[in-house]
């Protein structure tokens, strides 16, 4: 199946840092997706991405379908981005698999 | 507001017992999602349907657990019996299998996840 490999694995910033989570998977896929996970457990999508960029308010996201990667930005963070956020990818079937995630803080 | 409803929220069983979980998928989406989330695995695809027919349960652990869309409205998974590594987040998640309009760009696939049911069995 499709690898997919995060990084970095955690991440502590100040607020209104800026920052960067790569996002790089083994195959093709049809579908990519990042998710953030609430430090109460809540999935919520931000984006679906399989290939372009796209942004929403201080989050944005890039994919590169050829060089098999995403990245997604979060300018001026705040403290309420804390928490983890993952990458998922899909083939045809859209079977998706979900990266280890990263892991952010940001403290006040 | 849609939401993806699951029940129950917190489940704590004894080893050997049947659990139940139960998930009900925003309406007019026909595509459901089962995953399971832990500490040393992350998020796990179980199984999922589409127009209520299994399309892949290759995640899931066949001797005992089966997932099942008795309707539309409604879909389950059960564990028989319940063993204490079974103990996770189980997460159900729907999306439509139409292309949606979003924000001016037609996107397909998103899913929308539940709260989750966390598991733990004793």
């Amino acid at each position: 199946g499709i690898q997919v490999e995060q990084s970095p694995p955690d991440l502590i910033l100040q607020e209104g840092a800026n920052s960067t989570l790569r996002c790089n998977f083994s195959d093709s896929v049809n579908n990519l997706q990042w998710f953030h996970q609430n430090p109460w457990g809540q999935l919520i999508n931000l984006f679906y991405i399989p290939s372009g960029t796209k942004q929403n308010g201080r989050l944005s996201a890039t994919t590169v379908a050829t060089e098999r990667y995403s990245l997604l930005y979060i300018s001026s963070s705040q403290t309420t981005d804390s928490g983890v956020y993952f990458c998922a990818v899909g083939g045809k079937r859209n079977d998706m698999r979900f990266g280890a995630g990263t892991r952010l803080t940001v403290k006040p | 507001d849609a939401r993806v409803t699951q029940t129950p929220r917190h489940k704590v069983t004894e080893m050997g017992q049947e659990v139940t979980m139960r998930c009900q998928p925003i309406l007019g989406h026909n595509t459901v999602f089962w995953y399971r989330q832990t500490m040393m695995q992350g998020l796990e695809l179980l199984a999922y349907f589409r127009n209520r027919a299994p399309l892949d349960d290759s995640g899931m652990p066949k001797d005992r657990f089966s997932a099942e869309m008795p309707d539309a409205t409604l879909a389950t998974l059960k564990i028989q019996p319940s063993e204490p590594r079974d103990s996770a987040v189980y997460f159900c998640a729907s999306g439509p299998s139409a292309p949606l309009t979003r924000g001016g760009v037609v996107a397909k696939n998103i899913q929308y996840f539940g709260a989750g049911t966390r598991l733990s069995v004793l």
